[in-house]
């Protein structure tokens, strides 16, 4: 079993809409969540940082982590053809070495 | 620009050759990661610093990869006798430590190996 699980299917919503996005992890030492923007043959962007459970918002982005449930979620409201990326979810424990376990990533098309 | 900067950005090379990628990190961000992305996957961990130590490396990263961080600034990939298989997007990041754990990357270096 992969430590970050994110369902890579392409996602296509019309402009305006909500993305939703998720991922489950299975190691419970994690504790530092990030999302992060990728376009095409660009590096990962950082989106929203988060530390435990709990919401966070930025604009028209929300970060959701349920720890007891291993599950994270990304949402983007008022959805805009920019928006049109790959999402991954990444995650780290936090102390010594953090380095970021990331889920496979997510396919996103907004049309206009 | 004070980002992650990664130099060169596109290196294409014949099967066997050695390859170098340079990594200039957000400049006071102390810790240094390198990453390997392949198509529809998500970044993988290869190897970590902090300051000039290298402090971590994963199984990936075979005996015919070596990094270094000479004086806690840039760091550098080699990849020696280059397999097709090594073909991916190398990617850095940088983060600040000290309780801050995000990491912020380069724009990556894409290999193709021939």
């Amino acid at each position: 079993q992969k430590e970050v699980e994110q369902d890579p299917g392409p996602l296509s919503v019309p402009e305006g809409a909500i993305v939703s996005l998720n991922c489950t992890y299975s190691n419970s030492a994690f504790q530092y969540f990030m999302w992060y923007r990728q376009y095409s043959r660009k590096g990962p962007e950082l989106l929203m940082y988060t530390y435990s459970s709990g919401n966070k918002e930025d604009g028209r982005f929300t970060a959701q982590v349920d720890k007891s449930s291993k599950y994270i979620s990304l949402f983007i409201r008022d959805s805009q053809p920019s928006d049109s990326a790959t999402y991954l979810c990444a995650m780290t424990r936090g102390g010594g070495n953090n380095r970021l376990a990331f889920g496979k990533g997510n396919q996103v098309v907004v049309i206009p | 620009d004070t980002g992650v900067s990664q130099d060169p950005r596109h290196k294409i090379t014949k099967r066997g050759q050695n390859v170098t990628f340079r990594c200039d990190p957000i400049s006071e961000h102390n810790r240094l990661y390198w990453y390997r992305q392949t198509l529809g996957q998500g970044p993988e961990f290869l190897t970590y610093f902090q300051n000039e130590a290298q402090l971590e490396k994963s199984r990936l990263l075979s005996d015919r990869f070596s990094a270094e961080r000479p004086k806690g600034s840039f760091s550098t990939l080699e990849i020696q006798r280059t397999e097709q298989g090594d073909s991916a997007m190398y990617l850095c990041a940088s983060s600040p430590g000290q309780g801050s754990y995000e990491q912020y990357f380069g724009p990556g270096t894409r290999l193709t190996v021939t």
